[in-house]
């Protein structure tokens, strides 16, 4: 059963600091993988997609690097700012599965 | 462009009532559908997905089942809601052909009183 990990739970930083979200699974038979952001009460917005045969991907401040073998993602921003802040999630779909498995998510709070 | 309606956005129901929660997808055919449950700490708990008409595959027993009565419509219901059933309910899509990204409705709180 694959099993989705983030580290860490919560994460409070000053504005313009750069920073790393973790994201790890336990079965490397992927797919893809998704990073998602959630406001409070919100639904999910996506923020980028990694198919199982790319390294990373890049929108903006932000880029998502993928080792399958491993079975870790990351999440880098770039100079953080106020309007960053909110709940980012990773979760991967299984290879021969339609099923999206999530992380419980990282709380990010970038202080002005 | 694609798009994914959900409604209501909230909703205070006492228990035992029936629920009936709706999604629709805009611009796309054959989607992928799930419904998803989120509680305070314990993350998103796939609850339905559906890959076409009529085809739902649940992933927890529970108090709720799921439709898919057209191609784009996935609907949420319960006959009788429990206290336990609160929560707040995420409605998703993604491609049916092949599986990609993956977009979310805003969602539904629910309170069960």
């Amino acid at each position: 059963k694959q099993e989705v990990t983030q580290i860490p739970a919560a994460l409070s930083v000053p504005e313009g600091e750069n920073l790393v979200l973790n994201c790890s699974f336990t079965d490397s038979a992927i797919y893809n993988l998704q990073w998602f952001r959630q406001d409070p009460g919100k639904g999910l917005t996506s923020l980028l997609l990694i198919q199982s045969s790319q390294r990373e991907q890049t929108s903006g401040r932000l880029n998502a690097s993928l080792d399958k073998s491993s079975g870790r993602s990351t999440l880098y921003i770039a100079a953080s700012q106020p309007g960053d802040s909110a709940t980012y999630l990773c979760a991967v779909i299984q290879g021969g599965s339609e099923k999206l498995v999530f992380g419980k998510g990282t709380k990010l709070t970038v202080n002005p | 462009s694609q798009t994914i309606h959900q409604w209501p956005a909230t909703l205070v129901q006492p228990v035992g009532s029936p629920l009936s929660l709706e999604c629709t997808v805009e611009g796309t055919s054959n989607p992928n559908l799930y419904w998803y449950r989120q509680a305070a700490g314990r993350g998103l708990q796939l609850l339905f997905y559906s890959v076409g008409i009529g085809q739902i595959s649940s992933e927890v027993p529970q108090n709720l089942s799921a439709s898919r009565p057209q191609d784009r419509q996935f609907i949420l219901s319960s006959k009788k809601l429990l206290l336990s059933d609160s929560g707040f309910y995420l409605c998703a899509w993604s491609g049916g052909l092949t599986v990609t990204e993956a977009f979310f409705g805003q969602g539904t709180r629910l309170t069960v009183v």
